[in-house]
């Protein structure tokens, strides 16, 4: 059974820091790996999607990477900001299954 | 695009009583999901629906329906809410290229 472990569950920083958040995954036959960003009391934002074909994503101050074989993803975000304060969420789509399986996510408050 | 809509935002549901939650897309996504999270955890899944008139059930169905007639609505039903229901419940679609897209979410007290 597939299970999706974050790491840290909760991240306090200082303005300007680059940062990195930690995603591990038990079963490495997934299909996709999807990061997102949860505001308090809003939805999920999709921030990057990762194929397992892939190794990383980028976007803009964000890269995402994936080890398959470590049953790894990592988040890495450059240069943060106040506004980077969020939940983020990590979540793996098994390979032939319909279910996506979400980490329980890692808070992260930049301090200004 | 309104993309993926939930209604209510908020509702509070006495012991016993039942009500719909509303879930709607227009991005024509023939996956859709309902999903729901309790503080500090990760979301869990009720239901899901790979096309208009077929459903199946994730982990935590017990307590909850669904039907989908059309592609473009997915209401969950609650049946006799009970507390272990309080919750914030999410709807959410996914593409062709198996990325998910979620609505504001609902809510949801039982007392």
């Amino acid at each position: 059974k597939q299970e999706v472990t974050q790491i840290p569950a909760a991240l306090s920083v200082p303005e300007g820091e680059n940062l990195v958040l930690n995603c591990s995954f038990t079963d490495s036959a997934i299909y996709n790996l999807q990061w997102f960003r949860q505001d308090p009391g809003k939805g999920l934002t999709s921030l990057l999607l990762i194929q397992s074909s892939q190794r990383e994503q980028t976007s803009g101050r964000l890269n995402a990477s994936l080890d398959k074989s470590s049953g790894r993803s990592t988040l890495y975000i450059a240069a943060s900001q106040p506004g980077d304060s969020a939940t983020y969420l990590c979540a793996v789509l098994n390979t032939g299954g319909f279910k996506t399986i979400f980490g329980a996510g890692t808070r992260l408050f930049v301090k200004a | 695009n309104a993309g993926v809509t939930q209604t209510p935002k908020f509702r509070i549901l006495k012991i016993g009583q039942s009500m719909t939650l509303q879930c709607a897309q227009d991005m024509n996504h023939n996956y859709m999901y309902w999903y729901r999270q309790d503080p500090g955890m990760g979301l869990k899944l009720i239901y899901y629906s790979v096309g208009a008139g077929i459903t199946d059930k994730g982990e935590v169905p017990n307590g909850y329906n669904v039907s989908r007639s059309t592609t473009e609505d997915f209401p969950l039903r609650l049946e006799l809410a009970a507390p272990s229901q309080t919750s914030v419940y999410f709807c959410a679609t996914r593409d062709r290229a198996y990325e998910q897209y979620f609505g504001p979410g609902t809510r949801l007290t039982v007392t």
